[in-house]
This record gives C-alpha cells, structure tokens and sequence, in this order.
C-alpha cells in the first residue's frame, strides 16, 4: 500500500522569505500523480500544484515549485517570497495513475509566515 | 463557475440522531469523493463515485454509514446513528478522469 509522510508538523517562514515542505513516499508503482493542497482556517482544499511521475521536469505554478526526486520518493513544495496569505496547512497527496479514485494524503505540514 | 458545493456548512446535533450530509459537484465532473477529517486520522476517503456508480466504498467505517448518489448533480453521505466519534470535518470532491479532484469546503459535523 501507498503510504505519504510529512515529517514537518510545522513549519515557520519570514514574510519574502523562501521556505521548503518536506514530502516523501512510498510505492511500488511507476507511474502516478503527486500533489499539493493548501487548507487556509477556512477550511477549503485549495490544490497548489500538481506533479506526473513520469515528467521529469518540475512543476511550478507561480511562487510555488516543487523538487520532484522519483528514485528518493521525494516531492518537497518550495514557496517563495511568501506571503502572509500563505499560512496554512499544506498536505502532500499521492494518487495512482490507473485509478481516478483513492488520494492518499499525508498528515500535514502548518505553514506559518511572521510579519 | 461555481465550485463543489456542500450543505450544511456546520451540523450540530444530539448522539443517535440521522445525520445527512449533501454534496453538488462540479457540472460535468463525472467522479465524485467523500473524505472525513480529523485530527488523529488525517484526510481519509470513504467512498467514491463514477458515473452515480459506487466504485470503492472501502472506506466507509461500518454500517452506520451509507452514501446515495442518484443523479450526476447531487449525492447524500448519511449517518445514522450519529455517534460522537462520528465528530469531524466531511469534504465532497468531483474531478473528470485525469485530472485533479476539486474540494468543496466542508461540513463541520459535532455530534454531541
């Protein structure tokens, strides 16, 4: 079974300071999706970013990028030049490629930014 | 576009109550997910659709538990009896194949 493990409970950041949320995983597949979502107090699943296994090229979507290590079965999130609408919970989620079903998600990272 | 959306935003109700829970997906998604969240579990999935077709309901903790969807725009998640462990923050998502799935905002359930 898939498993996603954020060792990172919580994390701070200075506001335009650049910070890095851990993301590794366990599978035994070679092709799947790995994502980021961002949950602000209130409450929504934002999707930040999204990454296909089988691209070698690091997604970026603005200020958020991610390093994608397939053979380490790591997915870290780097934001830069955060913003105080930045804190939040960021949870890293796995999917497999075949099935549109089952998100498997870590147990999040709290992202707070300092003024 | 309007987005997953998800009633009531806030349920509070007694223990052994009938708790529903309703979700409208996005028009034209044609996947459609429900996760229970807590604070000791995390995001979990309990059960999802496809074309109004259960596909995986492994998720789903015991019998209490039942999900309907009857039509492509609307799908119910009850629980009855409610039971205080039952407490935690429900989320309905849609996607098409493919791509990712899309979140409504929750419905923060407090069985007393």
């Amino acid at each position: 079974a898939q498993t996603v493990t954020q060792s990172q409970p919580e994390m701070s950041v200075q506001e335009a300071e650049t910070v890095t949320l851990s993301c590794t995983y366990d599978t035994s597949e070679s092709d799947y999706y790995l994502f980021w979502y961002k949950q602000p107090p209130s409450r929504q699943m934002i999707l930040v970013i999204r990454q296909e296994a089988y691209k070698q090229q690091n997604a970026t979507e603005n200020r958020f990028s991610v390093n994608f290590q397939k053979a380490a079965k790591s997915f870290s999130l780097k934001i830069s030049d955060s913003q105080l609408g930045d804190a939040a919970m960021y949870f890293c989620a796995y999917r497999s490629k075949g099935s549109q079903g089952n998100l498997i998600f870590g147990k999040g990272t709290k992202l707070s930014v300092k003024p | 576009d309007a987005g997953v959306i998800q009633s009531p935003r806030h349920e509070v109700t007694e223990m052994g109550q009938e708790v529903t829970l309703r979700c409208k997906p996005i028009s034209g998604h044609d996947y459609l997910f429900w996760y229970r969240q807590t604070m000791m579990r995390g995001l979990e999935l309990l059960i999802y659709f496809n074309n109004n077709v259960p596909i995986d309901d492994s998720g789903m903790p015991e019998d209490r538990f039942s999900a309907k969807m009857p039509n492509a725009s609307f799908s119910t998640l009850k629980i009855q009896p409610s039971e205080p462990r039952d407490s935690a923050v429900y989320f309905c998502a849609s996607s098409v194949v493919g791509q990712p799935q899309h979140f409504g905002d929750g419905t923060r359930l407090s069985i007393l």
